[in-house]
């Protein structure tokens, strides 16, 4: 089946614009993830959703960074006011939700690779 | 201290080679533990979950040692094929988030 998909794959922006970036998850998967992969970096966790429950927002790095999901479906990362510092690669990751399920796989999109000059 | 440390590499090895990564982590109280691939330029894949007891998949054997908060991977045999970055990673205790180590990077040369 389909995989998570992340629009768009690249993008490139002035210093103070914002921007938004998509994700897909895969359908029925009820847990949606947002991190942040700076250059030669390890992965940063950024937001987490789960169903109706109130987002884990403890990785966003500044109040510039905003995200928001649709049900359980689409969701979008929002950077306003963007710095040179925000260049990454932006990876949703989903999963299926199982209480107790310590090793639930979390599948990763393609990624956002964002140019901030 | 980063919550996962990893020896960035590289691993220079020719094919049929045995390598071994190590990883630590910081927080005790993490719950579980997994290895991810990540090639150049894409996403990171899930290569096996660490049990406590230790596991084996195929040329792939993963060990956990709770006490020493330390986690291994054990790549025998390897092949051109296995050349990329492998990820540590560790879910905290109470948390749904993963924490990823910087990565290790291993190249496989005939």
């Amino acid at each position: 089946g389909a995989g998570v998909s992340q629009s768009p794959s690249n993008k490139v922006t002035e210093k103070g614009k914002d921007v938004e970036l998509r994700c897909d998850p895969i359908s029925g998967h009820t847990a949606l993830y947002w991190y942040r992969q700076r250059l030669g970096q390890g992965l940063e966790f950024l937001i987490y959703f789960q169903g109706n429950s109130a987002p884990d927002k403890s990785g966003l790095p500044s109040d510039r960074f905003s995200a928001e999901r649709t049900g359980e479906s689409v969701s979008t990362l929002t950077i306003q006011r963007t710095q040179q510092e925000d260049s990454a690669v932006y990876l949703c990751a989903s999963s299926l939700f199982v209480s107790g399920d310590l090793y639930n796989e979390q599948f990763f999109g393609p990624g956002t690779r964002l140019t901030v000059l | 201290r980063k919550e996962v440390e990893q020896d960035p590499g590289p691993f220079n090895v020719p094919e049929g080679a045995t390598v071994a990564f190590n990883c630590t982590y910081s927080n005790s109280a993490s719950q579980s533990f997994f290895w991810y691939r990540q090639d150049c330029r894409k996403e990171p894949k899930l290569l096996m979950s660490v049990y406590s007891s230790g596991n084996e998949d195929g040329r792939f054997t993963a060990q956990l040692n709770r006490a020493s908060q330390y986690i291994s991977l054990l790549i025998r045999d390897s092949k051109l094929s296995d050349s990329a970055t492998y990820l540590c990673v560790v879910k905290p205790g109470g948390y749904n988030k993963l924490i990823f180590g910087a990565g290790t990077r291993l190249a496989v040369h005939p």
